[in-house]
This record gives structure tokens, C-alpha cells and sequence, in this order.
């Protein structure tokens, strides 16, 4: 079974300050790993995602994360926080074969000025 | 390039009515899911549909029916409505079938209030 847990529902920063949000899954194969971002009142809109290739995945808007089969976790980083990055972000697995995306309970960032 | 669409945008409905909610993916995607977030949560699979077939079901009661047309575009129905229905239905579509690498991309969601 496929199953995403995210570990801070709720994560503040300074802009200009690096950004952490943490996941990790629990896959019986080897798994997809996506992250989307949910600004208000707006729908998912997909950051990165990583397939079993390279294991540092970079995405849009200067986000990357890196999948750690060890950790079996797939955690969100950014250098460099900006106002507009304040948000609900999902850590979303999908196992080989299956169809339906799992996705965690979201972390809100916010960001301060 | 259009995105995916839905329709409407916002619904208010009363316990025990019935509900149609509207999807219109990507053009050239044969795959549709529909998935409902509540308040707080992250959002829940219901249905995936790829060429007109219903190719999987999510923990949802039997009240939860959906389709896919010849065009691709689909539909989420919701009979006998209850107060714990209120969501966000959020729409997903993507090229393939069971290809695990393939990306879903979402709608903008019907958000459902149930009074």
C-alpha cells in the first residue's frame, strides 16, 4: 500500500531564507514521487516530480527535491524564500501499476516579509 | 494551450439533492480522475476513467457515479447529498493509462456546499 505522511502541517519563514518541507512515503514498488502546490482558490499545480532517474529532481520557480530510497523520503527545498512561494504544498506518491495518486495532508508555508 | 476546465465553479446545494459536476481535460488526454478535498486535507481519488472505461474507484460510497464521453470530457455525479459531501472536487487529466511516470494535470475545482 502507498502512503504519504508529511511531517509539519505548518512551516514559516523569512523571505530570502532557505525553505524545508518534509515528506516521506511507504511504497510496496518503487514508486513515482510528485510534489504539487496549492495557492488559494486556485487548483494543483505540479512542481516536480521524480520517475527513477535522477534521484535530485529540480522543478519549477527554483524548488528541487531529492529522493533518499534509505530515508524513503522525498523533501522540498529552496535556497531562497519568496513571498509568492506562501502556499499549501502536497507530497503525492503514485506506486507502479496503480492509478490513483496518494497524497499527503499538505504543509502550508508561510512566508514573512 | 487550454488547461483542464471545470464546471461551475462554486454550488450550493441542500441535503438529499443530487449533483452533476463537469470536467473538460487537456485536449489530446484520454485519462480523467476525479479526486474531492475537504477543508484542511489533502485531496482523496474517487474515479479514473480512460477511454470511456472506469479503470478504478476510490473508498467512496455507491451515492458517487461518474462517465467519460467519446470527447474525453466527464462527469462527476453525487446523489442523495450530505452535509459531509461539502468539498472541493477537484478534476485531473493526463495522457496515459497506468504509466506511473505520467503527470496529472488539475482543474481549478467545483467547489460543492452542501446546506
Amino acid at each position: 500500500a502507498q502512503s504519504v505522511t508529511q511531517l509539519d502541517s505548518h512551516v514559516s519563514v523569512s523571505e530570502g531564507t532557505p525553505v524545508l518541507l518534509r515528506c516521506n512515503y511507504s511504497s510496496s514498488y518503487s514508486p513515482s514521487l510528485f510534489w504539487y502546490v496549492q495557492h488559494p482558490n486556485k487548483g494543483l499545480q505540479l512542481l516536480l516530480k521524480y520517475t527513477s532517474a535522477a534521484t535530485l529532481v529540480k522543478g519549477i520557480n527554483g524548488f528541487e527535491a531529492e529522493f533518499k530510497k534509505s530515508e524513503t523520503s522525498f523533501h522540498l527545498t529552496k535556497p531562497s524564500a519568496h513571498m509568492s512561494d506562501a502556499a499549501e504544498y502536497f507530497c503525492v506518491v503514485r506506486d507502479t501499476g496503480r492509478r490513483a495518486l496518494t497524497f499527503g495532508s499538505g504543509t502550508r508555508l508561510q512566508v514573512q516579509p | 494551450d487550454a488547461g483542464v476546465t471545470q464546471s461551475p465553479t462554486h454550488l450550493i446545494k441542500t441535503r438529499g439533492q443530487q449533483v452533476t459536476l463537469r470536467c473538460s481535460p487537456i485536449s489530446g488526454h484520454k485519462s480523467v480522475s476525479w479526486y474531492q478535498q475537504v477543508l484542511g486535507q489533502g485531496p482523496q481519488f474517487i474515479f479514473q476513467y480512460y477511454e470511456k472505461e472506469e479503470r478504478g474507484r476510490g473508498n467512496f460510497p455507491d451515492r458517487f457515479s461518474a462517465r467519460q464521453f467519446p470527447n474525453y470530457s466527464s462527469e462527476l455525479n453525487v446523489n442523495a447529498l450530505l452535509l459531509g459531501d461539502s468539498a472541493l472536487y477537484l478534476c485531473a487529466s493526463s495522457l496515459e493509462d497506468r504509466v506511473v511516470t505520467d503527470t496529472q494535470y488539475f482543474g481549478p475545482g467545483t467547489r460543492l456546499t452542501v446546506l
